[in-house]
């Protein structure tokens, strides 16, 4: 299966310390993004990267956040000074180009003791 | 700021009626893409509507996108115990970028 694949699935940290997830994109899709979903609802945007450019960042995106993909194929997102409003599914997508239909990964939940 | 809005938020049907689903904006988008999301995993692509008016049939589960773009509608024909889900709908705006997800409606469909 070529889809898109994120690790960890589930990550349990106390508030404070830092976190880091990965996403691999399916293989040959430029475009790679980053989702937030709390409980009952739909996603949120964070950011997105055309190959190795982040070319968007949300609000939402506070200066804890920072999102790399330094080669243009897996992307990483870090948290610091995990908060407790920081528990959420954090899904990563990625698409052939902008326009296109957007395939997401299965997330890593986070939780924050 | 978009928002999409999706109604009913929750749905309890038996097997075998019939379902709609609205998604309803005040802003145009370019396209909307329809995913259905278990728990626990991540929202699967159903189908992306480009063209106002455009109709799309995907088995038992029909599509629509509205004439202006700001809106759209999935329909549910006989529906099963494995339809049920989290339906979201999401609308991708010009510049192609990121989408704007609609609140979402939990189905449940119950033998």
């Amino acid at each position: 299966d070529t889809g898109v694949s994120q690790d960890p699935r589930h990550k349990i940290t106390k508030r404070g310390q830092n976190v880091t997830f990965r996403c691999d994109p399916i293989s040959e899709h430029n475009r790679l993004y980053w989702y937030r979903q709390t409980l009952g609802q739909g996603p949120e945007f964070l950011t997105y990267f055309q190959n190795e450019a982040q070319l968007e960042k949300s609000r939402l995106l506070s200066d804890r956040f920072s999102a790399e993909r330094p080669k243009g194929s897996f992307s990483t997102l870090e948290i610091q000074r995990t908060e407790q409003g920081d528990s959420a599914m954090y899904l990563c997508a990625s698409s052939l180009s902008g326009g296109q239909p957007q395939h997401f990964g299965d997330g890593t939940r986070l939780s924050i003791l | 700021t978009q928002l999409l809005e999706q109604s009913p938020q929750f749905l309890s049907i038996q097997e075998g009626e019939n379902l709609t689903v609205y998604c309803n904006s005040s802003s145009v988008f370019s396209s909307l893409q329809w995913y259905r999301q278990e728990p626990g995993e991540g929202p699967v692509l159903l189908v992306t509507v480009v063209t106002g008016g455009e109709v799309k049939k995907l088995k038992r589960l029909t599509f629509q996108f509205g004439d202006a773009r700001k809106d759209s509608s999935l329909h549910i024909t006989a529906a099963q115990p494995g339809d049920t889900g989290l339906y979201l709908c999401a609308g991708e705006g010009r510049t192609a970028s990121k989408l704007t997800f609609g609140t979402g409606t939990r189905l449940q469909v119950t033998l």
